[in-house]
């Protein structure tokens, strides 16, 4: 079974500084990770998805990794801003179901 | 473009009470749709998930059901709702298998069973 972990749980940071959010899955055998985004109350919104032959993925401010062989991403978020507050979930694609991390709640302080 | 539909927005049921909660589709056909619930705290987990009319797999056996009556029409239903079947309950749907594409969400809806 999928296991996916979200460290740090929470994340609370001044504005302007970046933002280095980690995941870590169990089984390797992924087709693909993503990231989401979900506003307090709202759905998700998705970030980025990077395929298992890739090794990252860049839109915007936001940089995303991926070691498939040790079971890890990184989500980078370049030069904070306080709309940027917000949970962010990993999510890995095993054939026809996502297995999601319980999520990495951040706030930018203005 | 493709819009995802959820409502009711906020629900309040006592225990006991039947579910349905309902989730449509817009500007694609042959989605594939999913129901997922968010527990406080905890990420999501898949509850159900269709590839078309009629064909429901459950992920997790409970008192909820799911059925598709038509191509971009996803139902979620309990005949009576237990405590834990409380939380935020999310539709997704996909253009194809989650292992190429990614999933898109709707706004979800709360549920609270007192």
């Amino acid at each position: 079974k999928q296991e996916v972990t979200q460290i740090p749980a929470a994340l609370s940071v001044p504005e302007g500084e970046n933002l280095v959010l980690n995941c870590s899955f169990t089984d390797s055998a992924i087709y693909n990770l993503q990231w989401f985004r979900q506003d307090p109350g709202k759905g998700l919104t998705s970030l980025l998805l990077i395929q298992s032959s890739q090794r990252e993925q860049t839109s915007g401010r936001l940089n995303a990794s991926l070691d498939k062989s040790s079971g890890r991403s990184t989500l980078y978020i370049a030069a904070s801003q306080p709309g940027d507050s917000a949970t962010y979930l990993c999510a890995v694609s095993n054939d026809y179901k996502l297995s999601f991390g319980a999520g990495t709640t951040v706030t930018v302080r203005a | 473009s493709q819009t995802i539909h959820q409502w009711p927005a906020t629900l309040v049921q006592p225990v006991g009470s039947p579910l349905s909660l309902e989730c449509t589709v817009e500007g694609t056909s042959n989605p594939n749709l999913y129901w997922y619930r968010q527990a406080a705290g905890r990420g999501l987990q898949l509850l159900f998930y269709s590839v078309g009319i009629g064909q429901i797999s459950s992920e997790v056996p409970q008192n909820l059901s799911a059925s598709r009556p038509q191509d971009r029409q996803f139902i979620l239903s309990s005949k009576k709702l237990l405590l834990s079947d409380s939380g935020f309950y999310l539709c997704a749907w996909s253009i194809q298998a989650p292992s190429t594409d990614t999933q898109y969400f709707g706004p979800g809806t709360r549920l609270t069973v007192l």
